[in-house]
């Protein structure tokens, strides 16, 4: 399978709380990077972060990247009722393959 | 212009015909991509074009025939697909070096494929 994996593959919370969902991988990386995806349609990028680098933020939004253990987190603080989608992890290898883990649905209840 | 083009957004074919799915970008991304997806699913990687030729092919079925004519085209050509093969086909861009290779990609909004 070409999928990592992500937990949890669906999580529902309230408005205004913090949503936070993880991604594991088993092969070497360039980079790690987060995609959204609503109503099933096209992937909207949210942040890439290198095989070099630890902690990325953007707004609000966190993602931490732990390489020793093959594990990246994404945190969205303060979350919205737009938030509501799915959100995969991706890897880039040296290839330039870039893989999608399994996903996590959010569902952001106002 | 940060956008990845795909025509059609719709498609109904039969089993026996043959049709092409297209993927048009202008940001002189140098890797292009075909994903399929299923429903609830994450895309899986069929192809990977890395300035113009064929770097990755994710052992797919040769009923579907993918094509890079130029820098800024990705065609995907179907022929004899079993239903099966319904999903949603999404075409991305990416940078490769110089001046990329670490960079993210961008997806244009999928062909929507149904096989009857």
């Amino acid at each position: 399978s070409q999928q990592g994996e992500e937990d949890p593959q669906a999580l529902s919370i309230q408005e205004g709380e913090n949503a936070t969902m993880n991604c594991s991988y088993k092969t070497s990386i360039n980079n790690l990077q987060w995609y959204r995806q609503n109503s099933g349609r096209g992937l909207v990028h949210l942040i890439l972060i290198r095989s070099n680098e630890r902690e990325k933020h953007s707004g609000r939004l966190r993602v931490t990247l732990d390489t020793s253990k093959k594990s990246s987190s994404l945190l969205i603080t303060a979350s919205r009722a737009a938030d509501t989608a799915s959100y995969f992890c991706a890897r880039m290898d040296s290839s330039y393959k870039l893989i999608f883990g399994s996903g996590t649905r959010l569902l952001v209840r106002p | 212009d940060t956008e990845v083009t795909q025509t059609p957004k719709h498609l109904v074919m039969g089993m026996t015909n043959k049709k092409s799915l297209k993927c048009e970008q202008h940001m002189g991304h140098r890797a292009m991509y075909w994903y399929k997806q299923k429903a609830k699913k994450p895309p899986e990687l069929m192809f990977v074009y890395s300035y113009e030729k064929l770097s990755i092919n994710e052992s797919v079925p040769s009923r579907f025939s993918p094509e890079c004519p130029n820098s800024s085209l990705l065609n995907l050509h179907l022929h004899a697909l079993q239903p099966e093969d319904s999903a949603l086909y999404l075409c991305a861009s990416s940078q490769l070096p110089p001046g990329g290779g670490n960079t993210e990609a961008f997806f244009g909004q999928g062909t929507r494929l149904t096989v009857v």
